[in-house]
């Protein structure tokens, strides 16, 4: 069984371009999501998605970032209109589960390094 | 809100020492705790958990017991490699929001 898979691992962009991050959950796995961990800090929560739906998206910036998980495909992280304070490693992390399990075990990808120039 | 507190890092000890990293926690509800590892360019492992009071996680010689009358769940090693040189980040869920919550993360460097 396959871990989460990030892609691509690193991702370089110039200021303006926009940034799109894939991430397939772990097989059976319907809730996803986004973490993002700044140089010299702790991962910060951004956004859990179900599948067509997102669910909470209170840790991500109101401007340019958005969220996706179709009903088909990986869930896709984008980022319109990069700055330089983009750069950051984002984490995609899986569980079974949402509310109500018995624990929220999440499993998490290798992440994608974005480098904005 | 909630959240995790860790003691600062860097933390370098020589290897066989005895590793503790402490952490604290604040919740409304009853979270679940774990400890995650991120060695050099990784992304995150768990490392062990805990889903209530009293319970004791355990895994690679690593042990946490969650402890609700101090709201802590220190990370203790016997006896270190240097293969455990990473980061490691305390940090819970709570099941009512379904957000891991992370703490600042403690470096650990482990020296011949």
């Amino acid at each position: 069984n396959a871990g989460v898979m990030q892609n691509p691992r690193h991702l370089v962009r110039r200021r303006g371009q926009e940034a799109r991050l894939r991430c397939s959950p772990m097989k059976g796995h319907s809730h996803v999501y986004w973490y993002r961990q700044l140089p010299e800090e702790g991962l910060k929560f951004m956004v859990y998605l179900q599948k067509e739906n997102i669910i909470d998206e209170s840790g991500m910036p109101k401007e340019r970032f958005s969220a996706e998980f179709p009903k088909e495909g990986p869930s896709i992280l984008r980022i319109q209109q990069v700055v330089r304070g983009d750069s950051a490693a984002y984490f995609c992390a899986s569980s079974l589960e949402g509310t109500g399990a018995t624990y929220n075990e999440q499993f998490f990808g290798p992440g994608t390094r974005l480098t904005v120039l | 809100g909630d959240s995790v507190t860790q003691m600062e890092g860097p933390v370098t000890l020589s290897e066989e020492a005895f590793l503790t990293i402490n952490c604290t926690y604040t919740a409304t509800g009853y979270p679940s705790l774990f400890w995650y590892v991120q060695y050099p360019g990784e992304g995150l492992q768990l490392l062990l958990k805990a889903t209530k009071a009293d319970d004791k996680g355990s895994n690679k010689g690593f042990e946490a017991t969650y402890r609700k009358e101090t709201t802590s769940f220190h990370l203790e090693k016997g006896s270190v490699q240097v293969s455990d040189s990473a980061v490691y980040f305390c940090a819970l869920s709570d099941r009512m929001n379904d957000k891991v919550i992370f703490g600042p993360g403690t470096s650990l460097s482990v020296i011949p």
